[in-house]
C-alpha cells in the first residue's frame, strides 16, 4: 500500500544546515509536501513540490525530488533553535489521498 | 483575516455515543480537509471538502462522515464513538490559484473517549 517514511530524530548543532529525508512509494504521486509542527502551535504547510519539479527553494527552505527514487528532502539552511519542531513528510497520491509519514523530530543544539 | 477555527477545542464522550466537530475556514477558501492525529497512528487524513461536495476520502470506517456548507464551514460527525477515537482532530482551509498552494490549520479539537 500507499506509504512515506522518515526518519524519526534529527539533532544538529545551531547555525549548520538540517536535512531531512523523506521516502515515499506511490510513484504517482503529485503533490509533495512538508509540515512543521512546533508543541501549542499547531500544524504549518511549510513548502510543498509539484511532483514535474525537481528542487524548489523558498529563503532558508531547500525541497529536493528524485522521482526515480522517490525520495524526497528538506534543506533548512542556517539552522535556528526556533525551527526545533516535528517535521512531516506528505505524499498527495494518484487517488488524491494524501499519506503522511512519522515525523522526524528536529533538536537544534545551541 | 481570521484564522481557521474549530469547535470545540476540548471534548469528553463516552464510548457508543456520536459527536459532531465544527470547522470554519478562511474567508475565500472553499477547501476544508480533516485529519486525525494520535500517538499511535500519528497523522491521517480523513477527507476533503470543496464547494459542499466530498472530493475525497481517507481510510476510515462509515463511522467518520463530514459535510460542507455553502458558506464552506464543515462539520464531522463520528458515531459509535471507540476507545481508539480518542485523538486531536485538525481541519485545514486551503486554497490554490496559479499554481500556489495555500494551507492553514486550525488549533484542533482535542477528543477524549471513555
Amino acid at each position: 500500500g500507499e506509504d512515506v517514511e522518515q526518519s524519526l530524530f534529527l539533532s544538529v548543532r545551531e547555525g549548520d544546515s538540517s536535512v531531512i529525508n523523506c521516502t515515499y512509494t506511490d510513484s504517482s504521486s503529485t503533490y509533495l509536501y512538508w509540515y512543521k509542527q512546533e508543541p501549542g502551535a499547531g500544524l504549518q504547510l511549510l513548502t510543498y513540490i509539484f511532483s514535474n519539479m525537481d528542487m524548489k527553494q523558498d529563503q532558508r527552505l531547500t525541497v529536493l525530488l528524485n522521482k526515480k527514487d522517490k525520495h524526497l528532502s528538506l534543506r533548512i539552511a542556517d539552522t535556528q533553535t526556533g525551527d526545533s519542531a516535528i517535521y512531516f513528510c506528505a505524499a498527495k497520491t494518484s487517488y488524491d489521498k494524501v499519506i503522511f509519514g512519522p515525523g522526524t523530530s528536529l533538536s537544534v543544539i545551541p | 483575516k481570521a484564522g481557521v477555527t474549530q469547535t470545540p477545542r476540548y471534548l469528553i464522550k463516552t464510548r457508543g455515543q456520536q459527536v459532531t466537530l465544527s470547522c470554519s475556514p478562511i474567508s475565500g477558501h472553499r477547501s476544508v480537509s480533516w485529519y486525525q492525529q494520535t500517538p499511535g497512528q500519528g497523522l491521517q487524513f480523513l477527507f476533503e471538502y470543496f464547494s459542499e461536495t466530498q472530493r475525497n476520502k481517507g481510510n476510515f470506517p462509515g463511522r467518520f462522515s463530514g459535510r460542507q456548507f455553502s458558506n464552506s464551514r464543515s462539520e464531522m460527525n463520528v458515531s459509535t464513538l471507540e476507545l481508539g477515537d480518542s485523538a486531536l482532530y485538525l481541519c485545514a482551509s486551503s486554497a490554490s490559484s496559479g499554481g500556489t498552494i495555500e494551507q492553514y490549520f486550525g488549533p484542533g479539537t482535542r477528543l477524549t473517549v471513555t
